[in-house]
């Protein structure tokens, strides 16, 4: 379960402001991925990375922007923040298998906009 | 578009039991068939996953899950549940070579003692 981590866990931060969400991944994996979970709209990918040179948007990347620093560093920026996007965001990873991939998920951030 | 359905927002039962959670996608293709769980306050697990082979999957915790392609189906079943698997569910499937990880609404599942 320690093989993915987020950091921050919980976050409260004000509308407008500027958050940075990271994930590190201990898997040696080369897909990362981030999603936001709301309740009742189960999770919703964000973006998306297949190595460090590939960046992709997901459903819902208006308002988010990604940056792959390495291969096991894949963080979220909020450039300003919105009440909206309060929500629990997971990090995943998966291996290079294409469709047979299996996502590993992080333990989550939960943040609140106000 | 790519979609997974999941019929029931909520399912409350007693210990003991019988499960099952209904889970459709959409999707005329080679599909790739997963179901996660997150217990309170805790990331998402795989239960277990459908690649090909044997349409009837077990995983973990007592759990499996039949995929009936014709039916565009992949329930989860568990013939006894605990007070433990108190949780929700999520269907997922990836559709196609390269497609991306496709999550229904998901389920709650609230298991009286």
């Amino acid at each position: 379960d320690a093989d993915v981590t987020q950091t921050p866990r919980n976050r409260i931060t004000k509308t407008g402001k500027r958050i940075m969400l990271e994930c590190s991944q201990t898997k040696g994996h080369d897909r990362m991925y981030w999603y936001r979970q709301d309740p009742g709209l189960g999770l919703r990918l964000i973006y998306y990375s297949f190595d460090v040179k590939d960046i992709n948007k997901g459903e819902i990347s208006d308002g988010y922007s990604v940056s792959r620093q390495a291969q096991a560093k894949f963080s979220l920026s909020l450039e300003s923040a919105i009440p909206n996007q309060t929500a629990l965001y997971f990090c995943a990873t998966s291996d290079r298998q294409g469709a047979t991939d299996t996502q590993y998920f992080g333990p989550g951030t939960r943040l609140t906009v106000l | 578009a790519q979609s997974v359905s999941q019929h029931n927002h909520h399912v409350i039962l007693s210990e003991a039991a019988s499960l099952e959670l209904g889970c459709n996608y959409s999707y005329g293709g080679t599909v790739n068939l997963f179901w996660y769980v997150q217990y309170p306050g805790q990331h998402l697990q795989l239960l277990l996953k459908y690649f090909s082979g044997d349409p009837l999957v077990k995983g973990i915790k007592g759990f499996e899950a039949e995929f009936i392609k014709s039916k565009f189906s992949f329930n989860l079943r568990k013939p006894s549940v605990q007070w433990s698997d108190t949780a929700e569910y999520f269907c997922a499937m990836i559709g196609g070579s390269q497609g991306n990880l496709i999550f229904g609404k998901g389920t709650k599942l609230s298991v009286k003692p």
